[in-house]
């Protein structure tokens, strides 16, 4: 069965240090997304992307982050400068059309430290 | 604005007992998408089941049962005979026609002992 795959599945990094995230999703899908979970807190949206261009973005994802698709199957977050509060699990979604279900990747757990 | 309430925060089972999960809405659109989703323990986000708000079909798959009433803005999931393996958090969401960021809540835990 197809799925999302991300890596790496942890990462650690200095405050500061740039990282980046990385997506595989299903191949024939056309909606990517990333989102992320504070530790014990609710899952929170961070981007939208479609059709090679950023759709929606919430007010968290500031300057520090990027998304790029860079080679039609991977899609990626790049966070610039990371902060302590940046610590989270980052999930990477695809859906295949408009209003069908997205499909969550097992998730990275960033560490910043 | 899109909101999703889930009131209960944690609950406790046992083995075979019956257990429904809140999940109440808050939007002004007239065509929107409501979800499931299940996180066990390992992390990963589960979809359980996607329905429009044009479908107040209630659903059955397996132990699982989901009662959506448009009436109470109320999408509902009920699990019966519950195991252990239902241990996990279980996130409600919403996403609309016009933007397809899904909106979750802040999800239940389920623990179910033997």
């Amino acid at each position: 069965e197809p799925e999302v795959t991300q890596t790496p599945s942890h990462q650690v990094t200095q405050m500061g240090q740039e990282v980046i995230l990385r997506c595989v999703p299903i191949s024939n899908h056309l909606y990517f997304y990333w989102y992320r979970q504070i530790l014990g807190q609710k899952v929170e949206f961070l981007v939208s992307f479609y059709n090679n261009e950023i759709s929606e973005k919430s007010e968290i994802f500031d300057d520090q982050f990027s998304v790029e698709r860079p080679d039609g199957s991977n899609f990626t977050l790049k966070i610039r400068s990371t902060k302590l509060e940046d610590s989270a699990m980052y999930f990477c979604a695809s859906r295949r059309g408009e209003g069908t279900e997205a499909f969550f990747g097992q998730g990275t757990r960033l560490t910043v430290v | 604005a899109q909101k999703v309430t889930q009131a209960q925060t944690e609950i406790s089972v046992v083995e075979k007992e019956d257990v429904t999960l809140d999940c109440v809405y808050e939007t002004r659109d007239t065509t929107y998408y409501l979800f499931w989703y299940k996180q066990p323990p390992s992390g990963e986000l589960v979809f359980l089941i996607r329905r429009n708000s044009f479908d107040e079909q209630n659903e059955i798959s397996g132990r699982y049962s989901w009662n959506f009433q448009k009436s109470t803005s109320s999408f509902n999931f009920t699990i019966t005979a519950s195991q252990v393996v239902d241990s996990a958090v279980y996130f409600c969401a919403l996403s609309d026609y016009n933007t397809d960021k899904l909106i979750f809540g802040t999800g239940t835990r389920l623990q179910v002992f033997p």
